[in-house]
């Protein structure tokens, strides 16, 4: 079985540019989450989808954005970038309802310059 | 108060020991309860999981949860220097509006030395 993809590995852009990340989860599973792992920090949830709606959004400014499309994958949109939205993204899955194991993705490291 | 505590370490111990990691949470109606690894550069991989009180054994791993502490624990037998990671402690805990959602603990760094 195919686990969570995450496309694409690397990105670099500048200052305000927009970046777009994209994921896939496992078959089966119906929630994405996004998470920002800044070098050194912890995870730090930004975003959950499920059943193409989002229900949870984490302490980030409105310029993370995003969208579940109807075969559950998944993209992140980072608008405006800063120097600081430099990070590892990574997307998790699991099967309908929140709080059951996530399974993540390989991550989109991202860098602004 | 963060609703999941790790210490960040580093811990070290040599190999072969036992490695004990720790995580408090703040929830008392959390209902489960996981330890990921996370190599350096690398994304979180799901190790365990626990729903009980008590111990659960798989492998060289062992969880303990006691829920009337708050506490949930990684024990690692016989540590090898490819164990050496960051361990996070991943909790079920419910949001403002009743739905449950997964809380992640700074993550504790691990080094086995040889």
């Amino acid at each position: 079985e195919a686990g969570v993809t995450q496309s694409p590995t690397h990105l670099i852009k500048t200052r305000g540019q927009q970046a777009t990340l994209r994921c896939s989860p496992i078959s089966g599973h119906t929630s994405v989450y996004w998470y920002q792992q800044a070098l050194g920090l912890g995870l730090q949830f930004l975003l959950w989808y499920d059943e193409g709606e989002e229900r949870n959004r984490g302490n980030f400014p409105p310029r993370f954005s995003g969208r579940q499309f109807p075969n559950y994958s998944s993209e992140l949109n980072v608008n405006a970038l800063e120097l600081e939205d430099s990070a590892l993204y990574l997307c998790a899955s699991s099967p309908r309802w929140a709080g059951v194991e996530q399974f993540f993705g390989p991550g989109t490291r991202l860098t602004v310059l | 108060q963060k609703e999941v505590e790790q210490n960040s370490g580093p811990l070290s111990v040599p190999e072969g020991a036992i490695a004990s990691l720790n995580c408090t949470y703040s929830d008392r109606g959390s209902q489960s309860f996981f330890w990921y690894r996370q190599y350096s550069g690398k994304s979180p991989e799901l190790i365990m999981f626990i729903y009980s009180n008590g111990d659960k054994e798989d492998g060289r791993f062992t969880a303990q949860l006691n829920k009337a502490s708050q506490y949930v624990s990684l024990l690692i037998r016989d540590s090898q220097p490819s164990d050496s990671a960051t361990y996070l402690c991943a909790v079920n805990t419910r949001n403002a509006g009743n739905n449950r959602k997964l809380i992640w603990g700074l993550g504790t760094s691990l080094a086995v030395n040889p």
